[in-house]
């Protein structure tokens, strides 16, 4: 079954410190999605990036960079520079197309990031 | 903003009682999907409707039920509700059948509260 595990509830950094969010997860498919959601306070999900699994090259986007490790089975996620805006839950989750549902997103529990001055 | 809706935002009901969120989903997109979110938890998979039918469920009970209508706007209707049933109710819609198709755009929920 599927399954993802991150296991940071809680992190607090202050302003322009880097912060890596981890997230490992746990599949029996070869093919399969995996993702990042921010939820700010406001609590909609904000859709950040998906990795296919067979696309292991790592992906930088301004502040955000993500790191795809199939042998680790993990995909952690790294903010640069950390700002006050960055404040918020953050989710990881997965995909498996074989459950015949697309749409079916397996979240982890979040890690919820306090950036302060 | 993901240009997908919902409402109401906030609702109050007593157990026992029945409920009817509603989502209108992004311009274009086909696949309607609703999750279940309780307090400091990850969104949990409630269903998926695509082409106005259920197409994939999670692990709740038969008085969580949808619909999808013909402009692939849709409800979550919950029956019986229980005092665990208290949560954020999260709608999200995607357009299936194309590479972006596991992308998923969520609106801004429905908190629920049941007394």
């Amino acid at each position: 079954a599927q399954k993802v595990t991150q296991a940071q509830t809680e992190i607090s950094v202050v302003e322009k410190e880097d912060v890596t969010l981890d997230c490992v997860y746990e599949t029996r498919d070869t093919t399969y999605y995996l993702f990042w959601y921010k939820q700010p306070p406001s609590g909609e999900l904000v859709f950040l990036i998906r990795r296919n699994s067979f696309d292991e090259q790592n992906e930088i986007s301004g502040r955000y960079s993500w790191n795809f490790q199939k042998s680790t089975s993990s995909f952690n996620f790294t903010i640069t520079a950390s700002q006050v805006v960055d404040s918020a839950v953050y989710f990881c989750a997965l995909s498996e197309p074989s459950t015949g549902t697309a749409s079916k997103l397996t979240f982890g529990t979040g890690t919820r990031l306090q950036v302060t001055l | 903003e993901t240009g997908v809706t919902q409402s109401p935002t906030h609702l109050i009901k007593t157990r026992g009682q029945q409920v009817t969120l509603r989502c209108s989903s992004q311009s274009g997109h086909n696949t309607v999907s609703w999750y279940q979110q309780a307090l400091g938890q990850g969104p949990q998979f409630i269903f998926q409707y695509y082409r106005e039918e259920e197409n994939g469920r999670g692990n709740f009970p038969p008085r969580f039920s949808g619909l999808q209508f013909p402009n692939y706007s849709s409800e979550l209707n919950v029956n019986a509700l229980e005092l665990d049933d208290s949560a954020l109710y999260l709608c999200a819609s995607s357009l299936w059948g194309t590479s972006s198709s596991y992308e998923q755009y969520f609106g801004p929920g429905t908190r629920l509260t049941v007394t």
